[in-house]
């Protein structure tokens, strides 16, 4: 079967480093993308993983292992504002999304 | 903003009401999605609007029935919901030539409350 799993919940400290980890089966794969969502809002576009690494886009980073089916996000010097949810999906051999769950992520002072 | 508009952004309607929800883009894409989002759970993909054909999940009732009059604009009709309907509903839409991923841009939801 198709799956994506990702933790349910997590807290952190306002400036500190966070791992969000994304393990995922699909029928074929194609690549990961990363949402962002905060409450009551539009999930947000933050990245697309399709060659294995790290991909670097200011303090988001979005890592990618095909061999291993695992992804993870990493948030530095985390703010207030990051606080959200995180939504983690995988493309299937024919590109169709296969979504986790969604990460909560909260952020203590 | 995200150039993707839903209304209304909250309803409560009985089950047996008649109502539609309303989505909008005007980032001139081509594909459109209806999703459910629902409380510690997967988005669901409802319907899809893409390259002027429709793709719909088999598992969505028919009380769901979604309209696409054109490429800017979506409609998802309720009829004789359940509680267990009751979810956020999310539109996208997306730029697709029929291959590839494709990111795609949400609006910011209709949360649908069913009594």
């Amino acid at each position: 079967g198709q799956n994506i799993d990702q933790p349910t919940e997590m807290t952190a400290t306002e400036g500190a480093i966070v791992q969000i980890n994304c393990t995922y089966q699909t029928s074929g794969f194609n690549g990961l993308f990363w949402y962002q969502q905060h409450a009551g809002e539009a999930p947000t576009f933050l990245s697309y993983n399709v060659l294995d690494g790290l991909e670097e886009k200011g303090r988001f980073s979005s890592f990618l292992s095909r061999s291993k089916g695992y992804s993870y996000l990493l948030l530095k010097e985390l703010q207030m504002k990051d606080s959200a949810s995180y939504l983690c999906a995988g493309t299937d051999s024919n590109y169709q999304l296969i979504w986790g769950a969604g990460t909560k992520l909260i952020i203590k002072p | 903003e995200t150039g993707v508009t839903q209304t209304p952004r909250h309803l409560v309607m009985g089950m047996t009401n008649k109502k539609s929800l309303k989505c909008e883009q005007h980032l001139g894409h081509n594909a459109m999605y209806w999703y459910k989002q629902s409380a510690k759970k997967p988005l669901e993909l409802m319907f899809v609007y893409s390259l002027e054909e429709r793709v719909e999940n088999n598992s969505v009732p028919s009380r769901f029935s979604p309209e696409c009059p054109n490429s800017s604009h979506l409609f998802l009709h309720l009829h004789t919901l359940q509680p267990e309907d009751s979810a956020l509903y999310l539109c996208a839409s997306s730029q697709t030539d029929g291959s590839g991923a494709n990111v795609l841009t949400f609006g910011a939801g209709s949360r649908l409350t069913v009594l």
